[in-house]
């Protein structure tokens, strides 16, 4: 069963930094692209990152560049978000999730249950 | 950035009935645009891609159609299953964008 497990949120102070895992399971994890979609509280879904395959390609929403790296570690099979300077706008869920990347398809499945991050003093 | 626009933001109807939900993009994006369901308290999940094409799995009462900057979303008859919030998602172009979702309820 393909699954992915998201861990590592928190309460975390304006300024803070923390870091998010996302654990995959039942598929050859570097075979594909990865991505982190996040959802604040009562919000819509909002794509954050992506990372290729072999880690050579990562692109990023604008709102977080800068403050915010992905990375994977395909021996693990894991997945990882950096986030640094977080603000309160930060609060959300965040969502892991493989993405299928082909000549025109690009979609997100599945996702993993998500994990809360709540920024605030 | 590419903006969606899904219409309406909500939506309330009976079990049975026909369901559609359009989405409109801010410049063409031929048809690479997907459809998610999202239940309450649960990750989305994909319904649609490539803006027609039915993921495996999913019921053939759900259906896609649309090209260049206007899509809709279609549920032939209305389950109680599909309570749930619908969204739309470009990746014509980088940063892949969603709409801003539909929330589906029962009458």
């Amino acid at each position: 069963e393909v699954q992915l497990v998201e861990s590592g949120g928190d309460l975390v102070q304006p300024g803070g930094s923390l870091r998010l895992s996302c654990a995959a399971s039942g598929f050859t994890f570097s075979s594909y692209w990865m991505s982190w979609v996040r959802q604040a509280p009562g919000k819509g879904l909002e794509w954050m990152a992506n990372i290729k395959e072999d880690g050579s390609e990562k692109y990023y929403v604008d709102s977080v560049k800068g403050r915010f790296t992905i990375s994977r570690d395909n021996a693990k099979n894991s997945l990882y978000l950096q986030m640094n300077s977080l603000r309160a706008e930060d609060t959300a869920v965040y969502y892991c999730a493989r993405e299928l990347v082909h000549s025109g398809i690009d979609w997100f499945d599945p996702w993993g249950q998500g994990t809360l991050v709540t920024v605030s003093s | 950035d590419i903006q969606m626009t899904q219409s309406p933001s909500s939506l309330s109807a009976s079990v049975g009935d026909r369901v559609t939900i359009t989405c409109q993009a801010s410049q063409d994006i031929s048809n690479y645009l997907n459809w998610y369901q999202q239940k309450p308290g649960k990750a989305p999940k994909l319904l649609i891609y490539e803006g027609s094409n039915l993921e495996i799995g999913v019921p053939s009462r759900f259906s896609g159609s649309g090209s260049g900057t206007d899509f809709t979303f279609t549920i032939s008859s209305l389950q109680p299953e599909d309570i749930a919030t619908y969204y739309c998602q470009q990746y014509d172009d980088l940063p892949i964008t969603f709409g801003q979702g539909t929330r589906l309820e029962i009458k």
